[in-house]
């Protein structure tokens, strides 16, 4: 297995622009995260779901970022418009249940001119 | 609301100095306590956790209920130990990962 994909794993967009960050989680997996990672915040969780449900979602910052995982093997994030204080790390990680461990992606690098 | 506190962003030591990166946390209930660890260029992955109360790469982290802390220490610093710390907390339920704001290990030479 791969582990989880992310792409794309640089983006560079102008503000106003739409962005979509892309997640397959790990086979087998029914928990999916998207985290966002900066120097000031570290690791901020921003939505999770279950069996592709939505659970959690208190974390995302503003109506501008949406979520969805249409099936068990792919998830978006997306955030229209884009703005620079959206630059950061965006990672995707899935784990197999209840407090067992997660399982990272590569990240995405995302900044926002 | 669950808080993980990591008070240090950048703990520099020599190899084969002791090491201990802080954690603290805030929750009522009984939580599950883990450490994450991404080395450069690498993914973030689990390094540990408390209730498997195993040392893996040399480093230990003992539960203190009573602090309610989780340091994760290891008596002799290697240089392969450079890398960002994270501390995290889980409920009893749910699996949503609560993380700290990091430490950066540099062990110098």
């Amino acid at each position: 297995d791969a582990g989880v994909i992310q792409s794309p794993r640089h983006e560079v967009t102008e503000m106003g622009q739409e962005v979509t960050l892309r997640c397959k989680p790990i086979s087998g997996h029914n928990s999916l995260f998207w985290y966002r990672q900066t120097m000031m915040r570290g690791l901020e969780l921003l939505i999770y779901f279950n069996n592709n449900v939505p659970i959690d979602d208190s974390g995302m910052p503003e109506d501008r970022f949406s979520a969805k995982m249409p099936n068990a093997s792919f998830s978006t994030l997306k955030i229209q418009p884009s703005e620079p204080r959206d630059s950061a790390v965006y990672f995707c990680a899935s784990t197999s249940g209840l407090h067992n461990e997660q399982f990272f992606g590569p990240g995405t690098r995302l900044t926002v001119l | 609301a669950q808080r993980v506190t990591q008070p240090e962003k950048l703990l520099s030591v020599f190899k084969g100095a002791p090491v201990e990166l802080k954690c603290n946390y805030s929750y009522s209930g009984s939580p599950e306590l883990f450490w994450y660890v991404q080395y450069s260029r690498q993914r973030l992955q689990l390094l540990l956790r408390h209730i498997s109360r195993e040392s893996i790469k040399g480093f230990t982290a003992d539960l203190n209920k009573g602090e309610t802390s989780f340091h994760l220490k290891k008596p002799f610093a290697q240089e392969e130990d450079s890398a960002m710390y994270y501390c995290a907390l889980q409920r009893e339920y749910g699996n949503k990962l609560v993380f700290g704001a990091g430490t950066i290990l540099r062990v110098k030479s």
